[in-house]
């Protein structure tokens, strides 16, 4: 079975310090990977996600992530904090039900905090 | 604009008073999913639906329906809330549920039951 454990519920670093969030993951094969942010009362929206390509993924707000197999991580890291990053972050690893489509663990989230 | 929406966006009722929550993508997506998201235990997947008249349940399905009539609408209904489906409720929709496809959320309602 295929799951993801996100290892800090809260992260509070100081505004241009660098982040690190971090999630691992068990799977039976390669999977996809994503990482969602989800800030105060909005939606859910996608920061980067792997898909078997470049193990090292760009995203959006100058984050990213690397897919490491041998340590089952994916770690979202970015170099410098902005205030504006102060939000909830979701690791998920969708897996194949059969007939192909999503079933979709999502982590249990990192809020970070960001200090100015 | 591409977007996913829900109405509404909060809800106050009390318990067994049946209620509907709408969602709507206007993406042209064949898959389509309902979330829960309670503290500490992230988001858990309702239902899902591949594409019209064709939805399955997810991981915690008990007290809630859906149906899939038009691509573009996946409602969800609660035919007799209970206190423990108080809860955030997110719609979310993909081009066809692979697993790289990337999932477009809606903002969210809030329920509260009474």
């Amino acid at each position: 079975a295929q799951s993801v454990t996100q290892l800090d519920s809260h992260v509070s670093v100081s505004e241009g310090t660098p982040v690190l969030l971090r999630c691992n993951y068990s799977s039976s094969y390669s999977p996809s990977l994503f990482w969602y942010v989800q800030h105060p009362n909005k939606g859910l929206q996608l920061l980067l996600k792997y898909t078997s390509a470049a193990t090292l993924v760009k995203g959006i707000n100058g984050f990213e992530a690397e897919f490491k197999k041998s340590e089952t991580s994916f770690h979202l890291t970015k170099p410098s904090a902005h205030m504006s990053d102060a939000a909830e972050y979701f690791c998920v690893v969708p897996v194949r039900r059969g007939g192909g489509y999503q079933k979709v663990t999502f982590g249990t989230g990192t809020k970070l905090q960001v200090i100015p | 604009e591409a977007q996913v929406t829900q109405n509404p966006r909060y809800l106050i009722t009390v318990t067994g008073k049946k209620l509907t929550v709408t969602c709507s993508q206007n993406m042209n997506h064949e898959y389509m999913s309902w979330y829960r998201q309670d503290p500490g235990l992230g988001l858990r997947q309702i239902y899902y639906s591949m594409n019209v008249e064709a939805t399955d349940k997810g991981d915690v399905p008990e007290g809630y329906k859906v149906s899939r009539k038009e691509k573009r609408n996946f409602p969800l209904i609660l035919e007799s809330p209970s206190p423990n489906q108080t809860s955030l409720y997110f719609c979310a929709s993909s081009l066809f549920g692979g697993i790289t496809d990337t999932q477009y959320f809606g903002p969210g309602t809030r329920l509260t039951v009474l």
